[in-house]
């Protein structure tokens, strides 16, 4: 089946650094990818919409600045933490959708820790 | 707006038994799509069903199947003859067509422990 994914799985960085996540479609291509974002204990609370070649849909309250979207072909999109904090420690979890948008793929994860 | 609701926090459940966890929804698309995904303490995010609004049939995939009551908009999990292996976070989630442009929003989740 199709697979996500997500690149580095765990990653410490210091306070005032940029940090970059990767997201692959390995075997489709995503026209349409998701950034989410999820607290301990709570619920996957989208970030924003990152479609090819185009700018980045954000939710209300991402400062777009802060979370740097690129979605430069149609198997990769990274996020880009910018000027990290310790408050953006969490997990971050893309997802993709296949042509159909009936099923949409997850990758792995990546648990980001700003010290 | 879309909004999901899961109003089970946690559930414990005895190994074999069937458990279902509730899931209501509310849209404005005429179209739209719903989804149950399991989520391990290891955090990867696993598709286990899809239901689309305008499906006749509940769907089905192995143990797990989705009581889909469009009236109520309701999209109930049922797990039959739980496995310990069951135990994890189950997240309902739902997806319109227009108006809010293929966003995928999700419930607060259910912890699912299951008991031998």
């Amino acid at each position: 089946g199709a697979v996500v994914s997500q690149h580095p799985s765990r990653v410490i960085c210091k306070s005032g650094t940029s940090v970059k996540i990767e997201c692959r479609s390995l075997d489709f291509q995503a026209t349409t990818m998701f950034w989410y974002r999820q607290f301990p204990k709570q619920s996957l609370m989208l970030m924003a919409t990152s479609n090819e070649g185009s700018k980045a849909t954000y939710e209300q309250g991402v400062e777009k600045d802060k979370f740097l979207i690129n979605h430069a072909s149609l198997t990769l999109s990274t996020l880009t933490v910018t000027s990290a904090h310790p408050e953006d420690s969490s997990f971050y979890i893309c997802s993709a959708r296949d042509l159909l948008g009936n099923t949409i793929y997850f990758g792995e994860g990546s648990w980001l820790t700003v010290v | 707006a879309q909004k999901i609701t899961q109003t089970q926090p946690g559930m414990f459940v005895q190994e074999k038994e069937a458990v279902t966890l509730d899931c209501t929804y509310d849209t404005s698309d005429p179209s739209y799509g719903l989804f149950w995904y399991k989520q391990p303490s290891s955090g990867e995010m696993i598709f286990l069903i899809y239901q689309g609004s305008y499906d006749q049939q509940n769907a089905t995939e192995g143990r797990y199947s989705l009581n889909f009551q469009k009236a109520r908009k309701s999209a109930n999990l049922v797990i039959s003859a739980s496995q310990l292996g069951d135990s994890a976070m189950y997240f309902c989630a739902m997806r319109g067509r227009y108006s809010s442009a293929s966003k995928i929003i999700f419930g607060s989740g259910t912890r699912l422990s299951i008991r031998p």
